[in-house]
């Protein structure tokens, strides 16, 4: 059974501090990571893909991945308000496999003002 | 440039009927997959149909069953609602010339089964 583990939280920063946002995968062979971003009531919204080891930034999010340790994560620089959310991260089937994103149950962040 | 979307926004329906959810993908795209998500869990893969075929499968009943059209939208049905199927249903679209890389959600459909 492939898996995705998250931390649930819920996850509270203060406004402008990083918020670090952890993730890991059963599957060794897993090649693509998403992170993705749902307000409550609303549906993922893709944030950040990653592919290779290391980091890949993208404004004020970066995304580290490490595939030794099979471990994915998310920093938020300078959090905002606005960035309090629930922060899916999700694992791409590969092989037959391909079309099937996994997820975890997502990590609650809070941000406050 | 149209997104996914996803309709209707929000049903009701009572236990043993039956439900059609629609989706349109975003523009460019040729791969439709569903999922359920329930309260406070992640979103479950149901589906995908590619080239108006079932592609790949997860771990849910035969109730569940899916259509793609010519000009890639996607039916999803659900037979003999059961309470459990109570849930938000997500649709996806990807391209199958990028890998299915990246997949983006339309706003969902929000089931309760009464």
């Amino acid at each position: 059974q492939k898996e995705v583990e998250q931390n649930s939280g819920p996850l509270s920063v203060p406004e402008g501090a990083i918020a670090s946002l952890n993730c890991t995968y059963s599957d060794r062979g897993s090649q693509s990571f998403f992170w993705y971003r749902q307000y409550s009531g609303k549906s993922p919204e893709l944030i950040m893909s990653i592919y290779s080891n290391g980091d890949k930034e993208d404004g004020r999010f970066t995304a580290q991945l490490n595939k030794a340790s099979q471990y994915v994560s998310l920093l938020i620089r300078d959090s905002q308000p606005s960035d309090s959310a629930t922060y899916l991260c999700a694992v791409k089937g590969y092989g037959g496999s391909q079309g099937n994103l996994i997820f975890g149950k997502g990590t609650k962040l809070s941000v406050k003002p | 440039d149209a997104g996914v979307t996803q309709s209707p926004t929000h049903l009701i329906k009572t236990r043993g009927q039956q439900v059609t959810l629609r989706c349109s993908p975003k523009s460019g795209h040729d791969t439709v997959s569903w999922y359920q998500q329930a309260l406070g869990q992640g979103p479950q893969f149901i589906f995908q149909y590619y080239e108006e075929e079932e592609r790949q499968r997860g771990n849910f009943p035969d109730r569940f069953s899916g259509h793609q059209f010519p000009n890639y939208s996607s039916e999803l049905n659900v037979n003999a609602l059961l309470l459990g199927d109570s849930a938000l249903y997500l649709c996806a679209s990807s391209y199958v010339g990028t890998g299915w890389s990246e997949a983006f959600f339309g706003q969902g459909t929000r089931l309760t089964v009464v």
